[in-house]
């Protein structure tokens, strides 16, 4: 399956973090979702052979990277208040059809 | 653009009646839909998926869904309810270029009485 670390953390304001994921096997697509406390999850971006390849409405503090071995990361610099929610990391395979996602547990950020 | 509009943030039902979710999408091109669970600190686990086969959809756990273009609308049912189905339930749109981008409702809580 899809796991992320950490599952929780706590960072003030203008920190920085980086959260990661580990895709499922087989897959060559990661996205990044953001759910804030009784929201329905929002797309951050996606990565499909290591390239940025779809952005939701989220501004440029918002990168990540999408490694060979499976692996991936969030980043976000200059953080705010707004940004303390549950990071969802989703794998899948994109080829022909709709892309059926596996999401991991998340990690859950507060920012102070 | 595409949405999805989750009617009713809460729903309370008992065990054994029926479970009726309610969703309405709106898309311009033909979608697909997904139906997904959310149980406490985890994270979404697939139900169900509509992608142009056929209209009445099965998935686990006893839910189904069906497509009605007509009425724009994804209703997520299950005829009789257990105690575990309690949990977070969101709908979901995409289409053929969405690629992994979807577009969430704002999520439906259900409750399951003894």
């Amino acid at each position: 399956g899809v796991t992320q670390s950490p599952t929780h953390l706590i960072k003030t304001r203008g920190q920085q973090v980086t959260l990661r994921c580990s895709s499922q096997s087989g897959h060559n697509t990661v996205s990044w979702y953001q759910q804030a406390l009784g929201q329905g999850p929002q797309f951050i971006f996606q990565y499909y052979r290591e390239e940025e390849n779809g952005r939701g409405n989220f501004p440029p503090r918002f990168s990540g990277l999408q490694f060979p071995n499976d692996s991936s990361e969030l980043n976000v610099n200059a953080l705010e208040l707004d940004d303390s929610a549950l990071y969802l990391c989703a794998s899948s395979f994109q080829g022909s059809g709709a892309n059926v996602l596996t999401f991991g547990a998340g990690s859950r950020l507060t920012v102070l | 653009a595409q949405s999805v509009t989750q009617l009713g943030s809460h729903v309370s039902v008992s065990e054994g009646a029926l479970v009726l979710l309610r969703c309405n999408y709106s898309s311009s091109v033909p979608p697909y839909l997904f139906w997904y669970v959310q149980y406490p600190n985890q994270g979404l686990q697939l139900l169900l998926k509509y992608t142009s086969a056929a209209t009445l959809v099965k998935g686990i756990n006893g839910f189904e869904a069906e497509f009605k273009k007509s009425e724009t609308s994804f209703h997520l049912t299950k005829p009789s309810a257990h105690m575990s189905d309690a949990a977070e339930y969101f709908c979901a749109v995409s289409d053929e270029t969405s690629g992994s981008r979807l577009t969430f409702g704002e999520g439906t809580q259900l409750t399951v009485n003894p």
